[in-house]
């Protein structure tokens, strides 16, 4: 069975500051992970997915199978970016993502 | 193009009662996925369908089901209603075969009495 492990419920920054989102997870076969967050009041939206290997809004992450991490990076942290951030992996292998298997998430606050 | 709509909104029902969550994807989306949000547990996958089929399902009790029309709008039940079913419940919409992205709606909000 998968699991994913967010071990930080809170996370506090100050603006400027480089942040780290850790996200860990646990699955046998080949994993596709992903990275979800949800503003104040907004829906639940993707981030970033390991796959594309892009920057969205600064923030970057890696897979790096060796640890079985997905950390979340950005090197200036912004205030616009307080928010819930959820880790999830797909474990699908590409024949469907609609089942996804979510951290407990981390709330981050970026102080002015 | 408008995102994934989900009624209603709020809900409070009784203990033993049972329930209907509705959802409608974004059009032209295929796949309907549906997830339990709670405080403690997080979010966790109910169910998936696909063409009218169910495609994956998560481990709750049988008490939890699911189908979709085939304008691939969904809805879920939820039969012998207890405490613990209150949750938030979202659904969620992708093109399938295009694209691994999910859209989410804003969720039902269930009360259980």
């Amino acid at each position: 069975a998968q699991r994913v492990t967010q071990p930080e419920k809170l996370l506090s920054v100050f603006k400027g500051a480089p942040v780290e989102l850790k996200c860990n997870y646990s699955y046998s076969g080949s994993p596709e992970l992903f990275w979800y967050v949800q503003y104040s009041r907004q829906r639940l939206q993707l981030l970033l997915r390991h796959i594309s290997r892009e920057s969205i809004k600064g923030f970057t992450a890696d897979l790096n199978k060796g640890e079985t991490s997905f950390h979340l990076k950005k090197p200036f942290a912004q205030e616009e970016d307080s928010a819930m951030y959820y880790c999830a992996l797909s474990s699908a292998g590409g024949t469907s993502y609609g089942k996804l298997t979510f951290g407990q998430g981390t709330i981050l606050t970026v102080h002015p | 193009k408008a995102g994934v709509t989900q009624t209603p909104r709020y809900l409070i029902k009784t203990r033993g009662q049972q329930v209907t969550l509705s959802c409608s994807p974004i059009s032209g989306h295929r796949s309907v996925s549906w997830y339990q949000q709670t405080p403690g547990q997080g979010l966790q996958f109910l169910f998936e369908y696909f063409s009218e089929t169910q495609r994956n399902k998560g481990n709750f009790p049988g008490r939890f089901s699911g189908r979709q029309f085939s304008n691939s709008r969904s809805e879920m039940n939820v039969s012998t209603l207890e405490l613990g079913d209150s949750a938030l419940y979202l659904c969620a919409s992708n093109r399938d075969g295009v694209d691994e992205k999910l859209f989410f709606g804003s969720g039902t909000q269930l009360s259980v009495l």
